[in-house]
């Protein structure tokens, strides 16, 4: 079963304007942490931001925001006043643990957003 | 850049070969994570090590082998490669693989073509 569902494939936003990247999980564990990562056309793997499970407050760093609804399994990402810079695919994870103890992450398919001048 | 080096950047090799992946975490990470990236599978986590000792395992083929060293850098073993082995693989590392301690940071991927 599919753990982490990012339902938009494809996201296009005017620069400068926020976009909501959307993200739901699937787990059992009470412990578990969610991440976002941001890999641009050259590849790599930015993170972005973090939020584990036990914490009350959703996660800021700079212009992004992790909007987490611990009810409704969701953890979508906000990027406010959107830049050129931020056409990228965005990936959604979440770390739980697996039996034994070890810890097994896991990551959505991505979406691809694109923002226009 | 995030601390994590991976090299060789580019692999061009054979059907049947074997080649060897390098990673070096972030200085003061313990934990070394390898993923494979491809179209149609998506990012796969493969294996964990944490301090030298294999932590967890995930969508790993047999062919395919990795070690921790002493020094805390990662080697991954690709062998017998096929074809559908083509993929781009990425090195990660974080701390610990323990809550509040395991944001992994990405390298920058060793590219690899099977011809």
């Amino acid at each position: 079963a599919q753990k982490i569902t990012q339902t938009q494939p494809g996201m296009f936003v005017q620069e400068k304007e926020a976009v909501t990247l959307d993200c739901t999980y699937d787990t059992s564990d009470q412990s578990y942490g969610l991440f976002w990562y941001k890999q641009p056309s050259s590849g790599e793997m930015i993170f972005l931001i973090y939020q584990g499970s036990y914490d009350e407050q959703n996660a800021t760093e700079g212009r992004y925001s992790l909007n987490f609804q611990k009810a409704r399994k969701s953890a979508n990402l906000v990027i406010s006043a959107s830049q050129l810079g931020d056409s990228a695919m965005y990936f959604c994870a979440m770390r739980e643990v697996a039996s034994g103890g070890s810890y097994i992450p896991t990551f959505g398919r991505g979406t691809s957003l694109i923002v226009h001048p | 850049d995030s601390g994590v080096t991976q090299t060789p950047k580019h692999l061009i090799t054979a059907t049947g070969q074997r080649v060897t992946l390098r990673c070096s975490p972030r200085s003061g990470d313990l934990s070394v994570y390898w993923y494979q990236q491809s179209l149609d599978q998506g990012l796969q986590f493969l294996i964990q090590y944490y301090n030298g000792e294999e932590r967890a395992k995930g969508n790993i083929l047999e062919r395919f082998s990795a070690q921790q060293f002493p020094d805390l850098h990662s080697e991954l073993n690709l062998s017998s490669l096929e074809l559908g082995d083509s993929a781009l693989y990425f090195c990660a590392s974080s701390v610990t693989p323990l809550p509040g301690e395991e944001t992994q940071y990405f390298g920058p991927g060793t590219r690899l073509l099977v011809l």
